[in-house]
C-alpha cells in the first residue's frame, strides 16, 4: 500500500471549515483514499473514501487532485466534537478475503471555540 | 444495526498473567480484525479472521493469538503478559468491502 504524509497537527476555529491535507504521491491506479478519525480513547471511525472523483457525505467532503497524488478532507463547519486525530489511508480494496489496514500518524485536529 | 462491541472495556492484569478479550462484530460482518494501539507505536495490526480462519497476521510474538467462532464473534488472547502489552486493543469488522467499523476498544493495563 502507498504511504501517506499528513501534517502532525492543525487548529481550526469552531464553525469554520477544516481542510486536512494528505499527500500520497506514490498512489497506484487502483488504490482508494480512505479517511478515518479517532476521538480520544475511542475506536477509529470511518469518514469517507474515494478513487478519483470528489466525494461528499453527511460528515465530510473529499477532494482528490486530478493526478491523485494528494487529497483534502473538508469538514464544512467544524464543531468541538470534531476534535480528533484524522488518518488518511490509501489501499487497494480487497473483496471477500483478508485485509490489513495500516494507519500512519495522522493529523491531530484541534477545534478552538 | 448495533455497532461493534468489545468486552471488557477496561482490564487490569499483572505481569505473567494471561488475558482474553472479546469482540462481537456488526451483524452480517464475517471479517474481524484486531489492532493494538499504544502512544509510542500508534495503531498496529495484529491479525484478521474471516469465516473462522486467520487470513493475515501482523508482526507480533506468538503470545498473541486469536480465534473466531461460527457466529463471527472473535476472541484475542495474550499469554504471559508483559508491561509493554499495556495498550488499547481495538477490534474492527467489515462486510465484503474495504470499510472497517471499529469497536470502542479494551483498555488493558499490565502492572
Amino acid at each position: 500500500d502507498a504511504k501517506t504524509t499528513q501534517p502532525p497537527s492543525m487548529d481550526c476555529a469552531e464553525g469554520r471549515a477544516a481542510n486536512l491535507p494528505c499527500n500520497h504521491s506514490t498512489i497506484s491506479g487502483n488504490e482508494y483514499v480512505y479517511w478515518y478519525r479517532q476521538i480520544h480513547s475511542q475506536g477509529p471511525q470511518y469518514i469517507i473514501h474515494g478513487l478519483k472523483n470528489n466525494e461528499t457525505n453527511e460528515m465530510a467532503s473529499l477532494i482528490i487532485t486530478e493526478d491523485r497524488k494528494s487529497s483534502t478532507l473538508i469538514l464544512p463547519h467544524a464543531t468541538l466534537r470534531d476534535t480528533a486525530v484524522y488518518y488518511c489511508i490509501v489501499r487497494v480494496p480487497h473483496s471477500g478475503g483478508y485485509q490489513k489496514v495500516t494507519f500512519g500518524t495522522g493529523t491531530k485536529l484541534q477545534v478552538i471555540p | 444495526k448495533a455497532g461493534v462491541t468489545q468486552t471488557p472495556r477496561y482490564l487490569i492484569k499483572t505481569r505473567g498473567q494471561q488475558v482474553t478479550l472479546s469482540c462481537s462484530p456488526i451483524s452480517g460482518h464475517r471479517s474481524v480484525s484486531w489492532y493494538q494501539q499504544t502512544p509510542g507505536q500508534g495503531l498496529q495490526f495484529l491479525f484478521e479472521y474471516f469465516s473462522e480462519t486467520q487470513r493475515n497476521k501482523g508482526n507480533f510474538p506468538g503470545r498473541f493469538s486469536g480465534r473466531q467462532f461460527s457466529n463471527s464473534r472473535s476472541e484475542m488472547n495474550v499469554s504471559t503478559l508483559e508491561l509493554g502489552d499495556s495498550a488499547l486493543y481495538l477490534c474492527a469488522s467489515r462486510e465484503n468491502t474495504d470499510t472497517q467499523y471499529f469497536g470502542p476498544g479494551t483498555r488493558l493495563t499490565v502492572l
